[in-house]
Parts: structure tokens; C-alpha cells; sequence
């Protein structure tokens, strides 16, 4: 079956512009996490969706991130007045939802502010 | 002083090597998970476990809660185990994992 997929694969933009981001989780997963692998450092989380709500969002880093998930599928990450400190890869990986259950991550979106 | 703390960062080995990853937390956890990233940047879940031991192929987890420690074994090393080996943990009733730095992995032909 499909795995979590991601887009844009790339994206570079400039400075002060908005970018959004979007995953398709694995059908059926209820659990929907969004983390960011900034250069030369490790894996840090942003938001955890559970059906369409997200009752942890400690992890966004600043009011310009925001983030949705609709019909309990497809999230978009959204980042508003970009900053170079925000080029990572992000990550996108769903789950059954539930603390037993492995989480599957999808291929990340390279952003680039320049 | 990070959650969790990954040893060795950079490991280099010959083919046919037995290979030991290790990782410490600090916090009490529900899982624990061991995942590999290429060069290229997927990540693939290995595994997750809470208690005692897994294995999958050459592959060995162990984790002892006591001690707030696992270890992850790779057995007869092959150049494609190259990869980053990324321990991460989910403390209490949370849902979001919290990452070591990752480990390294080259392995040698």
C-alpha cells in the first residue's frame, strides 16, 4: 500500500515570503506528527494532529507556524514570513494513533529560504 | 543536558564487524524506538519496544528500563547498514517522539 507522502519534494524560497507544506498520511491513520531536521542538527518535533485536532502543538517554534488537518487526512504545514533559520527538511510521519503503535514517516520536504 | 544521548556520534567498521549503537534517557518512558536514516534522508522504523529484547534479521534491540538504557547490535556488517541509527523516545502518555542526535554508521567492504 502507499506510504506518507510529501510535497513539494523541494522548495526554495525567498526571505519574508509565506510557504505551506503538505502530507498525505497512510489511509486509515488517525495520528498525524510533523517534526523538522534542521542542518547539522537532530530530529525535533513540531505538532501531533489526532483526527483533526492537534492537542499538542508545543514544538512550533514561533506564531508563524501553523499547521491544519482536514477530513482527518491531509495536513499542511504552513510557514508565514519566512526566515533562513527556518530551511530544514521537515517530516511528516502518521500512526494508527496511540502510544503502541510505530510511526511511519514520509520522504520530508527540503526547504530552502534564501 | 539532552533526554536522550546517543553513543558513539561517528562509528566506522569493516565488513563482517559486530556493531553496538547505545542509548541513554533521562526520563521515564512508554517506548522506545530505533530508526535508520540514508543518505538521501528517509527514515525507516526498526524498532519500537519497551521491554526486553527484538530482533529483526541481523538486527538486535535491547532495552533495560532499570537502567534507562538500549543498545542496538547489528551483526556481520554490510556496507549497505551505512546509515544513521536514531533512537527516540515517547515519555509518558505522550504522542511525540523525542530524538537522540543520532549515530553514524560506515561500514567498510
Amino acid at each position: 500500500g502507499a506510504g506518507v507522502s510529501q510535497s513539494p519534494s523541494n522548495k526554495v524560497t525567498e526571505k519574508g515570503k509565506d510557504v505551506e507544506l503538505r502530507c498525505d498520511p497512510i489511509s486509515g491513520h488517525t495520528a498525524l506528527y510533523w517534526y523538522r531536521q534542521s542542518l547539522g542538527q537532530g530530529l525535533e518535533f513540531l505538532i501531533y494532529f489526532q483526527g483533526n485536532s492537534a492537542p499538542d502543538k508545543s514544538g512550533l517554534p514561533s506564531d508563524r507556524f501553523s499547521a491544519e488537518r482536514t477530513g482527518g487526512s491531509v495536513s499542511t504545514l504552513t510557514i508565514q514570513r519566512t526566515q533562513q533559520e527556518d530551511s530544514a527538511v521537515y517530516l511528516c510521519a502518521s500512526s494508527l494513533g496511540g502510544i503502541q503503535y510505530e510511526q511511519y514517516f514520509g520522504p520530508g520536504t527540503r526547504l530552502t529560504v534564501t | 543536558k539532552n533526554e536522550v544521548e546517543q553513543s558513539p556520534q561517528n562509528l566506522t567498521a569493516q565488513e563482517g564487524e559486530f556493531i553496538t549503537i547505545n542509548c541513554s534517557y533521562s526520563v521515564g518512558i512508554s517506548a522506545l524506538h530505533w530508526l535508520q536514516q540514508h543518505p538521501g534522508g528517509g527514515i525507516v522504523s526498526l524498532f519500537m519496544l519497551s521491554s526486553g529484547k527484538k530482533k529483526h534479521g541481523r538486527l538486535i534491540a535491547t532495552i533495560n528500563i532499570q537502567e534507562k538504557h538500549s543498545s542496538l547490535h547489528i551483526t556481520a556488517s554490510h556496507p549497505r547498514d551505512s546509515a544513521v541509527y536514531i533512537c527516540a523516545v515517547r515519555s509518558g502518555g505522550n504522542e511525540k517522539l523525542t530524538f537522540g542526535t543520532g549515530t553514524r554508521l560506515t561500514i567498510i567492504p
